[in-house]
């Protein structure tokens, strides 16, 4: 399967820990976008980096977020102290830059409940 | 506020309907994505259209700049076709995307 993985798929966590996403993009891809979609909402931007760089993060992300990209292939997404309203699916993306549209290939998300 | 404004927001629809979804948005835009998520999360790319036109099979996705405005119509509806289907824009200048909520569509056999 050459398309975007996350793991975990699931999560269940208690208020107050970390927890750590990880997102492999499709293999050739240089763009990597973090979403999070909310029950009967659109996915919302997170954060995207192109290659190793973070170019644009959301004001959505707070403290308690940060991502990294550090080899500019596979990307984490740590949440500290995690709320109950972190609790949603968490999306990742991959583009391919190009002078083409740009289209995004989704990942299948990491679902998180903060109990 | 939101940018992006889809409608309707729920459509059921008989097997064989022509069906039209719509979204208008308020930003400048480089282009517009139309996707599809089923139950449970997953999310597939139908286009991404900057200007004009794109059809693929049953699915036809129109986009006028000048307006604002992008329509995804489905020919032939068929139970398969029953999903949510979201409309995001890509910001210009940027690379940032802003979604709808999504039009959730049942088509009855």
């Amino acid at each position: 399967d050459t398309g975007v993985s996350q793991d975990p798929r699931h999560k269940i966590t208690k208020r107050g820990q970390n927890v750590t996403f990880r997102c492999d993009p499709i293999s050739e891809h240089n763009r990597l976008y973090w979403y999070r979609q909310t029950l009967g909402q659109g996915p919302e931007f997170l954060t995207y980096f192109q290659n190793e760089a973070q170019l644009e993060k959301s004001r959505l992300l707070s403290d308690r977020f940060s991502a990294e990209r550090p080899k500019g292939s596979f990307s984490t997404l740590e949440i500290q102290r995690t709320e109950q309203g972190d609790s949603a699916m968490y999306l990742c993306a991959s583009s391919i830059l190009s002078g083409g549209p740009n289209e995004q290939f989704f990942g299948p998300g990491t679902r998180l409940t903060v109990l | 506020k939101n940018e992006v404004e889809q409608s309707p927001q729920n459509l059921t629809a008989q097997e064989g309907e022509f069906i039209t979804i719509n979204c208008s948005y308020s930003v400048g835009i480089s282009a517009l994505h139309w996707l599809q998520q089923h139950p449970g999360g997953g999310i597939v790319s139908l286009f991404m259209l900057s200007s004009g036109k794109k059809k693929h099979g049953r699915l036809i996705a129109t986009i006028n700049i000048q307006e604002k405005h992008s329509s995804l119509h489905i020919t032939a509806s068929h139970p398969r076709d029953s999903a949510v289907y979201i409309c995001a824009v890509r910001l210009y200048p940027g690379n940032q995307f802003y979604f709808g909520t999504g039009t959730s569509l049942t088509v009855i056999p």
